[in-house]
């Protein structure tokens, strides 16, 4: 089983600036390798797939890079709505399908 | 737009069985995987199951394994997740969701139910 580290759990960052969490696999996923928001009381919304492609009405604002065990999602000038938990999850070498434990973006 | 409604989440005892159901609309259903994923309270996302576009293979999580089954109805655009012998630990908001490639292979999900709540408890 892949195991999905993400770090920090938790961030604090102003409105304005950029964010930057880690996703770290415990072996190669290739590019196979997705990100997603939650925010409270809601389901989980695709942001980025294939490591890098921007799903369907997510805002350039967030971008995501790597390959191979590292990984990044970048959130250029957050904005207030932006503030959420943060899920990594491979697809590469499955089953298992797995998730990462979050990171908590938090306002500073 | 695509729609996935989950439903059967109720409280039940330990050692008993319910049915989950997630209701599609909005897109080709037999075209793409679907999944099932939990999340108990304040923790993190959990894939659970998985099953291919015409249902002739499924997959599971090894804490499921053995107690848990999926299926789809392509003629009705229905998921389902039979759950048996329950424990505590399946405590959970379960979600349905759509894989994003057509065919039978893994992927991300694009899209996610609103999710259904079962509780095991006595």
């Amino acid at each position: 089983e892949i195991v999905m580290t993400q770090s920090p759990a938790t961030l604090s960052v102003s409105p304005g600036e950029r964010a930057t969490l880690s996703c770290r696999a415990s072996q190669s996923v290739s590019s196979n390798l997705a990100w997603y928001q939650q925010k409270p009381g809601q389901a989980p919304r695709l942001l980025i797939y294939g490591t890098s492609t921007r799903a369907t009405g997510i805002p350039a604002r967030f971008s995501g890079s790597g390959s191979g065990t590292e990984f990044t999602l970048t959130i250029s000038s957050l904005q207030s709505e932006d503030f959420a938990v943060y899920y990594c999850q491979q697809y590469n070498n499955w089953p298992p399908i797995t998730f990462g434990q979050g990171t908590r973006l938090e306002i500073k | 737009e695509v729609q996935l409604v989950e439903s059967g989440g109720v409280v039940v005892q330990p050692g008993g069985s319910l049915r989950l159901s997630c209701a599609a609309s909005g897109f080709t259903f037999d075209d793409h995987s679907m999944y099932w994923v939990r999340q108990a309270l304040g923790k993190g996302l959990e894939w659970v199951s998985l099953i291919t576009w015409d249902g002739s293979r499924t997959y599971y999580g090894d804490s499921v394994k053995g107690r848990f089954t999926i299926s789809r109805d392509n003629t009705k655009n229905s998921l389902y997740l039979q759950m048996n012998s329950l424990r505590t630990e399946d405590t959970a908001l379960y979600y349905c969701a759509k894989g994003s490639i057509p065919g039978p292979t893994a992927g991300s999900l694009d899209y996610w139910g609103q999710g259904t709540l079962v509780t095991v408890s006595s």
